[in-house]
């Protein structure tokens, strides 16, 4: 069954540092990874989704990477702000089915 | 783009009530819709699949008694909570997808988190 592990579990930075948050898997046969952002009290708002077939997908300040062989992923912040403060969630598809990692509570301290 | 909305958003109800979680897909038919549910500090783990007009399937530990999901349509599912505790307070998120094949994009509602007083 497909284990998906974030680390760190909390991760506290100062405004304007650049960061990055780890995923892992376990069953490197997946679909797509994708990188959620979820705030306190609200949902999940999709931030970057990766094809099986990509190594990396950008938008704005996000940069999120993927080495399927090795099963893993990283979203890298550049210049972090405190609006960034979110809990990130990795999510991979081996089907129709997520498997959510566990995710990374990130504050970004003005 | 595809939208699939979930409401209520938020819903407060006293212990040995039921409430009812609507999940809809606005424009596409959603021939399969999931249901996770997430406690503080966890992630997000999937309770039940399931396909329109067919019965839902329940993940290992779901009481599928307790939490009924029903699809009656291909625009809607729906999750019951029924005799609600306070230990089923949680985040219910549902998404749905258009076709039974691999790979194919699934969209996520809002989700609705429950407190049960």
């Amino acid at each position: 069954k497909q284990e998906v592990t974030q680390i760190p579990a909390a991760l506290s930075v100062p405004e304007g540092e650049n960061l990055v948050l780890n995923c892992s898997f376990t069953d490197s046969a997946i679909y797509n990874l994708q990188w959620f952002r979820q705030d306190p009290g609200k949902g999940l708002t999709s931030l970057l989704l990766i094809q099986s077939s990509q190594r990396e997908q950008t938008s704005g300040r996000l940069n999120a990477s993927l080495d399927k062989s090795s099963g893993r992923s990283t979203l890298y912040i550049a210049a972090s702000q405190p609006g960034d403060s979110a809990t990130y969630l990795c999510a991979v598809t081996t089907g129709n089915q997520f498997y959510f990692g566990t995710g990374t509570s990130l504050t970004v301290i003005p | 783009g595809a939208v699939v909305s979930q409401h209520p958003s938020r819903v407060i109800c006293k212990s040995g009530t039921s409430v009812k979680i609507e999940c809809r897909s606005l424009d596409f038919q959603a021939t399969t819709m999931f249901w996770y549910r997430q406690f503080p500090k966890q992630s997000l783990m999937l309770m039940a699949t399931s396909n329109e007009g067919s019965k839902a399937t329940y993940e290992q530990g779901v009481e599928k008694d307790k939490f009924l999901v029903n699809h009656a349509s291909l625009t809607l599912s729906t999750l019951t909570v029924t005799s609600a505790h306070p230990e089923d307070s949680s985040f219910y998120i549902c998404s749905a997808t258009t076709g039974a094949n691999s790979g194919n994009t699934i969209y996520f509602g809002e989700g609705s988190w429950l407190t049960v007083v």
